[in-house]
């Protein structure tokens, strides 16, 4: 049962233009949520977080955005660069779990020049 | 510069054989973590360390073992009861008070015929 889920496998965006990539839970008990960016054969990179007591975070050209009624977040990626082109992980971790991060499958996103 | 090593990047080994992936930090983390990538699939949690001395078992610890002797190293053995031990291994660490901010080292791509 798949506690994170990114149900976009992959996404195409020209270059300049906006990326949105989407991640659900079901875990009400998820108080901090992460976005990790990884290229092929190489460990994924922190790139952003966000707690459940905020809806907003914002980093340069990169914005979470946290929906807790919904059980939703976004990253928002503006403009987008080829540069970006990765596959991206949402992640999750409970209140109390001493860091044990949930995953969800990574969304793979193409910015086109 | 500071930063997690993982060697080697590839691995082969034939089945039965049981196998140790090293990971070592000189980031004066205090956590350490050891996950699992397969095809298509998130990040699986197999063990973590909060302290020298002492780990804990993640998702899927079966057929896997851990030592922390040393602050700065956390191997891994993939032992012959894995059923399916054919797959990317990634080695994280975080501080104390930002266990969620993991930072992963490059990835051991560990195939088993």
């Amino acid at each position: 049962d798949q506690q994170v889920k990114q149900n976009s496998p992959s996404l195409s965006v020209q270059e300049g233009r906006i990326s949105i990539l989407n991640c659900d839970y079901t875990n009400s008990m998820f108080d901090y949520f992460l976005w990790y960016k990884k290229y092929p054969a190489e460990g994924p990179t922190f790139l952003i977080s966000i707690s459940s007591i905020k809806d907003k975070n914002e980093d340069g050209r990169f914005t979470v955005f946290l929906n807790k009624s919904a059980k939703h977040l976004s990253l928002h990626i503006v403009p987008s660069q080829p540069g970006d082109s990765a596959v991206y992980f949402c992640a999750a971790s409970a209140r109390g779990s001493q860091g044990n991060l949930i995953f969800g499958k990574g969304t793979k996103l193409s910015v086109k020049p | 510069d500071g930063g997690i090593t993982q060697s080697p990047k590839y691995l082969f080994r034939k089945e039965g054989q049981n196998v140790t992936l090293s990971c070592e930090q000189n980031l004066n983390h205090d956590a350490m973590y050891w996950y699992r990538q397969d095809p298509g699939q998130g990040l699986r949690l197999i063990y973590y360390s909060q302290i020298v001395n002492d780990f804990q078992k993640g998702d899927i610890a079966e057929g896997y073992s851990v030592s922390r002797e040393k602050k700065e190293s956390f191997p891994l053995t993939v032992t012959s009861a894995q059923k399916n031990p054919t797959a990317f291994y990634l080695c994280a660490s975080s501080r104390s008070g930002r266990k969620y901010e993991q930072y992963f080292g490059p990835g051991t791509r560990l195939t088993v015929t």
